[in-house]
């Protein structure tokens, strides 16, 4: 049921910007996108989430592209402590269930 | 604010008996809750969702009498591994929505998981 699709692995240098991308050609109208991520042997941790406009939190901001059919999670600044598995999740209006795709396990080089 | 907690944080137990995992939302209310299983350099697999005073909605491939999910209150559901066996060795994590201010109520807030060891 995962309905997005995300490098396996990327690397960023400490204090550098990191963009995680992730293709959700499929989305429909009404799904938003979630962002979350996962350190080893914990519960994943809320990043940001959208539906149509740009987000920004203090973790993260994130860029919807105008058909929806990707987004690009934006670090502004990696640290050590952002390493971790980021997953990308499509939410529907309804039901409220997440089907969690393989993710992007992001390191972090000092 | 919106924190879930799971207890215990880890148990092993021996193949035939019964394992209750309980998942607690701490400050927030949460009329539904989720239950996910993840094996080792895996993703979270989506099991079952829990809806305060009814029956849990599985998904397809997960047994119902194998995987018992009890929601009984607005903070509270449990998951009971019937008749462990080693194959049932995963990290279980649960999930709630909140329904409460102050926090996101339209996403969900995930506890630590529970390692669970079948030998």
């Amino acid at each position: 049921d995962a309905k997005t699709t995300q490098p396996n692995s990327m690397e960023s240098n400490e204090e550098e910007p990191v963009h995680l991308p992730c293709n959700h050609s499929t989305i429909s109208g009404t799904d938003y996108i979630h962002w979350y991520r996962q350190l080893p042997s914990q519960g994943p941790e809320y990043v940001i989430h959208g539906l149509t406009s740009n987000v920004n939190n203090r973790m993260a901001s994130l860029a919807i592209a105008e058909d929806r059919k990707s987004s690009t999670l934006i670090l502004h600044r990696a640290t050590l402590r952002d390493a971790a598995v980021y997953y990308c999740i499509l939410r529907p209006n309804t039901g409220n269930q997440f089907y969690f795709g393989t993710g992007t396990s992001l390191t972090v080089i000092p | 604010g919106a924190v879930v907690s799971q207890h215990p944080s880890r148990v092993i137990c021996k193949s035939g008996t019964s394992v209750k995992i309980e998942c607690r939302s701490l400050d927030f209310q949460a009329t539904t809750m989720f239950w996910y299983r993840q094996f080792p350099k895996q993703s979270l697999m989506l099991m079952a969702t829990s809806n305060e005073g009814s029956k849990a909605t599985y998904e397809q491939g997960v047994e119902k009498d194998k995987f018992l999910i009890n929601h009984a209150s607005l903070t509270l559901s449990t998951l009971t591994v019937t008749s462990a066996h080693p194959e049932d060795s995963s990290f279980y994590i649960c999930s709630a929505r909140s329904l409460s201010a102050g926090t996101i109520t339209d996403t969900q807030y995930f506890g630590p998981g529970t390692r669970l060891t079948v030998l």
